[in-house]
């Protein structure tokens, strides 16, 4: 069974910095590409970063693009997000997403629980 | 880029059939499958359709997907309602460098 479970979220003061990590189960992690989408209060689902299988390739959303880095550690089964200069609007429930298909690019397919950031002084 | 573009909302009846649009602002909407996410209050996405018609195992076959290309949208046909099925629906899909979310179309059932 597919199992990715998020943790690393919390309170965070804006212009700082925080890192979420998706650790996987069930599945040859390094043939899988990822994702993190989020979703703020009130608001629809937002894309926010992608790590492909072939060399690593990161994509990432225009809102968090220079602030945001998206990383994979394939011998710890783990996906990371780490979040720099932090505002308001990246306030949210974080989800940890995998494709459907191994080697393939499409869309998130299988979904972590979340985990929740909050950014505030 | 392109966008991905929902109702805001849509209401029907239980038993009653709904259809969901999704259209796409730049480019064809056949150029990359499409894939549509169900999102309760307090639980995580989860995904009802894929690659434009697919249904994942464990989706109840009352839930379909198609694309249209006369009108560049796809969209999600849920039939014989039932109140379960009230949520958030998201479609979304992909070019070469992005993923791009619709605004969500939140499906009531009274």
């Amino acid at each position: 069974e597919v199992q990715l479970l998020e943790s690393g979220g919390g309170l965070a003061q804006p212009g700082g910095s925080l890192r979420l990590s998706c650790a996987a189960s069930g599945f040859n992690f390094w043939s899988y590409g990822l994702h993190w989408v989020r979703q703020a209060p009130g608001r629809g689902l937002e894309y926010v970063a992608s790590i492909s299988t072939i060399e690593d390739t990161t994509y990432y959303g225009d809102s968090v693009k220079g602030r945001f880095t998206i990383s994979r550690d394939d011998s710890k089964n783990t996906v990371y997000l780490q979040m720099g200069s932090l505002r308001a609007e990246d306030m949210g429930v974080y989800y940890c997403a995998r494709e459907r298909e191994p080697y393939v690019r499409g869309g998130p397919f299988h979904w972590g629980r979340g985990t929740l950031v909050t950014v505030s002084a | 880029n392109f966008m991905l573009t929902q109702p805001h909302s849509v209401s029907e009846s239980p038993g009653k059939t709904v259809t969901l649009s999704c259209t796409r602002n730049g480019g064809s909407i056949a150029s990359n499958y499409v894939q549509w996410y169900q999102l309760r209050p307090g639980s995580s996405p989860v995904t009802v359709i894929y690659e434009d018609n697919q249904r994942p195992s464990g989706v109840p076959d009352r839930f379909s997907g198609s694309i249209d290309s006369s009108s560049n949208s796809a969209s999600l046909t849920i039939s014989g309602l039932k109140t379960e099925d009230e949520a958030d629906y998201y479609c979304q899909s992909y070019d070469n460098n992005n993923q791009v979310f619709g605004g969500g179309t939140r499906l009531t059932v009274l």
